[in-house]
């Protein structure tokens, strides 16, 4: 079995400060890894993804994440934020399951709220 | 073009009845996920479409959930006599093919049950 943690539940922040989302996962298979951002009233949005190679992944909209296979971490980056950034932010796994789709099992989600 | 589109955007409904989610896919995609997102439960998987096939019900939450997929196309998620703890927005998701790992989501359907 799969499981995702968001170590933050709220993040508060100002603006042009750096931020650092956390997330950790657990599994006895191979995943690939995800973050997805949420604005109010819509639905999820890809921000970036992990499947192999490099550890470091750039994202959309200035976002990076970064893949530590030791400490089965992903955790999302971006260096200045801006108020627009303001939303949920749901860092997710997918298992590679022998039928070759991607069933997402998702964090309990992080509120960035960024303050000008 | 067009997203993945889901409706209705709002329903409210009484204990016991009877409701039918719809999600339109990206055209041309194959793969379609169910979500579910409750303050109690987060995000979970449904069910997951390939085709009109499901090979993947694991996350229904009880014989009350059911959904179809018809044409390849559009799906329907349908819950019968409706409990409280089925309030919850439901998102649909839409990929490429089954092993293409980007799913393009709806804006949900926030379901109220009073």
């Amino acid at each position: 079995a799969q499981s995702v943690t968001q170590l933050d539940s709220q993040v508060p922040v100002f603006e042009e400060a750096p931020v650092e989302l956390r997330c950790n996962y657990s599994s006895s298979v191979s995943v690939y890894l995800f973050w997805y951002v949420q604005y109010p009233n819509q639905g999820l949005q890809l921000l970036l993804k992990y499947l192999s190679g490099s550890t470091l992944v750039k994202g959309i909209n200035g976002f990076e994440a970064e893949f530590n296979k030791s400490q089965t971490s992903f955790h999302l980056r971006k260096p200045s934020v801006h108020i627009s950034d303001t939303a949920e932010y749901f860092c997710a796994v997918s298992p590679l399951l022998s039928g070759g789709y991607n069933k997402l099992i998702f964090g309990a989600g992080t509120r960035l709220a960024v303050h000008p | 073009g067009a997203g993945v589109s889901q409706s209705p955007s709002n329903k409210v409904t009484e204990k016991g009845k009877d409701v039918e989610l719809r999600c339109d896919p990206i055209s041309g995609h194959t793969a379609l996920y169910w979500y579910r997102q409750s303050l109690g439960q987060g995000l979970e998987f449904l069910i997951y479409f390939q085709g009109n096939s499901a090979p993947d019900k694991s996350g229904l939450p009880s014989d009350r959930f059911s959904a179809e997929r018809t044409g390849g196309s559009v799906s329907t998620l349908t819950i019968q006599r409706t409990q409280q703890e089925d309030s919850a927005v439901y998102l649909c998701a839409s990929s490429l093919a089954s092993g293409s790992e980007t799913q393009y989501f709806g804006p949900g359907t926030r379901l109220l049950v009073l």
